[in-house]
């Protein structure tokens, strides 16, 4: 089936530990997203890729990297320099960045313990 | 001002009335809308999408859309306790970034 698969589901973290979230799609789509959500908030973005070896900074990228080595994987570093890491992660895809629709990853939860 | 306001609810409608959603934005060159569903603790889940002013309709939902007042809304009909989610509206400037709600919670009761 095709579909974005995230892993791990849970994560939980020690402050000043880095770790990484894992994006997989087989969709075929170029571009992808990560995007951040705490409780009561909308959906925040943190980076985008529109095509491999090639991303931009969303609108609360700092202590977070990603890569883009291949089309189909798109992982997020969370380092120990975001302060307050404690969120649900969502990665998304979409054909193109234009007016295409979004489709979204089951999510990630990464908790700092 | 936010890029994208909806009223946070709960919004509380009996089973089987119409559930009537409500998005307003601020940038007037928004040209793509989007109506996602979110089950706590899941992911968003695409309902709808309108481009153009007026009404879409796909099944029980129908979304319309009035680039004039710069409102986007989300009509479900027949509203079933299965509905009772987090309605998240996301907004879109030609290639720009897609800028999200913060949701408005539903509740349907039996």
């Amino acid at each position: 089936d095709g579909g974005i698969t995230q892993s791990p589901k849970y994560l939980f973290r020690k402050e000043g530990q880095n770790v990484t979230l894992s994006c997989e799609q087989n969709l075929n789509h170029d571009a992808m997203y990560w995007y951040r959500q705490d409780p009561g908030q909308g959906l925040r973005l943190i980076y985008y890729s529109q095509i491999v070896n090639d991303f931009q900074k969303g609108d609360i990228a700092e202590g977070y990297s990603v890569s883009r080595e291949k089309k189909e994987s798109f992982p997020l570093t969370v380092t120990s320099a975001q302060k307050n890491p404690t969120a649900f992660y969502l990665c998304a895809s979409s054909i193109s960045t234009g007016g295409n629709t979004i489709y979204f990853g089951e999510g990630s939860w990464l908790t700092v313990v | 001002q936010k890029e994208v306001e909806q009223n946070s609810g709960p919004l509380s409608v009996p089973e089987g009335a119409i559930a009537s959603l409500n998005c307003t934005y601020s940038d007037r060159g928004s040209q793509s809308f989007f109506w996602y569903r979110q089950y706590s603790g899941k992911s968003p889940e695409l309902i709808m999408s309108i481009y153009s002013n007026g009404d879409k309709e796909d099944g029980r939902f129908t979304a319309q859309l009035n680039k004039a007042s710069q409102y986007v809304s989300l009509l479900i009909r027949d509203s079933q306790p299965s509905d009772s989610a987090t309605y998240l509206c996301a907004v879109r400037r030609g290639f720009q970034k897609l800028v999200f709600g913060t949701g408005t919670r539903l509740l349907v009761s039996p």
